[in-house]
């Protein structure tokens, strides 16, 4: 198995609702990690997790909160979002330590709309 | 100024083309990607280059470190081939990618 999976797809919320995004990876990858992409930009990094804890935040507003529960899954909840937050979330995992030099997977990422 | 950057950043090109997208990066790295993205969003990985060249069927990466420059050339393109190609480079011996700008690429028939 060599894909990351996110979910939802699409995902159109309010300004005060509570949402998760959802990232899944079974390769055995210790290193996940949080994008943001706006339209015809390249890809913002937002969160890094190593081995399960937060080792990078971009400076990233706290209406966005990332977890990690275990080191296959990767969660970003988002709480009172505004419409320019609305962008393509990506998540990406790759192998760490001796064997970091691997490629990196991605996900399709998920399309959210913010009204 | 980005610490990846990439040329050109739209491309258009006629079947059968041979097409080079070039990416030069001012940090250390450890590795370097070159990615592949569709509209619609999901980026496929298409090469990991840390010294030398590598080669997949119509597409051959290269990367010289002392220049840091490195070049995605695509033989023989097709439309299919259309698409954003990113470089994306991991910082030296951190777990950060960073994305270069990207260049879209139109090949027609």
């Amino acid at each position: 198995d060599t894909e990351v999976t996110q979910t939802p797809k699409h995902l159109v919320m309010g300004m005060t609702n509570k949402k998760s995004l959802k990232c899944e990876q079974h390769m055995g990858h210790r290193a996940m990690y949080w994008y943001k992409q706006k339209a015809k930009k390249p890809p913002e990094l937002m969160f890094v997790y190593s081995y399960e804890k937060l080792s990078i935040n971009e400076s990233v507003p706290s209406r966005f909160s990332p977890e990690c529960p275990n080191s296959s899954l990767l969660n970003l909840h988002l709480h009172a979002l505004q419409p320019e937050d609305s962008a393509l979330y990506l998540c990406a995992s790759s192998p760490m330590g001796a064997t970091r030099n691997t490629e990196a997977f991605f996900g399709q990422g998920t399309r959210l709309t913010v009204v | 100024k980005n610490e990846v950057e990439q040329s050109p950043q739209n491309l258009t090109a006629q079947e059968g083309e041979f097409i080079t997208i070039n990416c030069s990066y001012s940090v250390g790295i450890s590795a370097l990607h070159w990615l592949q993205q569709h509209p619609g969003g999901g980026i496929v990985s298409l090469f990991m280059l840390s010294s030398g060249k590598k080669k997949h069927g119509r597409l051959i990466a290269t990367i010289n470190i002392q220049e840091k420059h490195s070049s995605l050339h695509i033989t023989a393109s097709h439309p299919r081939d259309s698409a954003v190609y990113i470089c994306a480079v991991r910082l030296y011996n951190t777990d950060k990618l960073i994305f270069g700008t990207g260049t879209r690429l139109q090949v027609f028939p």
